[in-house]
């Protein structure tokens, strides 16, 4: 069985620009979750999409968005970059029933310049 | 929302040590307790993870305690090698969002 996939690895932006990152879940997982990781600060939250709906959402701007496809492939968009946004993007996908394992990505890792 | 709070954020111990990393959460309605596991340049992995209704679970040289009353879960490992030298997340989730805590750096020195 494949693993989540995330598109693009690496990418460089600079100040102002938007960016758009794609995440494939395990076959049959529905949802979805994203998470930045900055040295330091650990896995910090961004939102979770099931079956197409955010689900919850972190304490992030509302530069920070994303959605969810029918066939459970996600994305999410940062618009107007900043130096600290900076990171790496992760995505999990699960099975969406209550609690469980999370299978992450390998990251997509943003720089902005 | 959940608050999840862990310590060190670095040990460093010599092969064959034990080693234990402590969190504490703030949300009383949490009931799952997954610690994650990410070597250098990868994604983190579920290493073993605990429910509200058990206060220990093993699993070979892992294992990790639930204190409901005091809110707080630990991580042990015991007889520590090298390839156990990475960083460790603890989370907490109530529901199907978790929050982590921000990582411990574990190094086993040979």
């Amino acid at each position: 069985k494949a693993g989540v996939t995330q598109t693009p690895r690496y990418l460089i932006k600079t100040r102002g620009q938007q960016v758009t990152l794609s995440c494939s879940p395990i076959s049959g997982h529905r949802s979805v979750s994203w998470y930045q990781q900055t040295p330091g600060q650990g896995l910090q939250f961004l939102f979770e999409y099931f079956s197409e709906t955010q689900r919850n959402k972190g304490n992030f701007p509302g530069r920070f968005s994303g959605r969810q496809f029918s066939n459970s492939r996600s994305e999410m968009n940062v618009s107007t970059l900043e130096l600290g946004d900076s990171a790496l993007y992760l995505c999990a996908s699960s099975v969406g029933q209550g609690t469980g394992e999370l299978f992450f990505g390998e990251g997509s890792r943003l720089t902005v310049l | 929302g959940e608050n999840v709070e862990q310590h060190p954020s670095t040990l460093s111990v010599q092969e064959g040590d034990s080693a234990v990393i402590k969190c504490t959460y703030s949300d009383s309605a949490s009931n799952y307790f997954p610690w994650y596991k990410q070597e250098l340049g990868k994604r983190p992995q579920l290493i073993i993870d605990i429910r509200s209704n058990v206060g220990e679970k093993k699993d070979q040289r892992i294992a990790v305690t639930l204190n409901k009353t005091a809110k707080h879960f630990s991580l042990h490992i015991t007889e520590t090698q090298p390839e156990d030298s990475a960083v460790y997340f603890c989370a907490a989730s109530e529901g199907s969002t978790l929050t982590f805590g921000k990582g411990t750096m574990l190094l086993v020195s040979p």
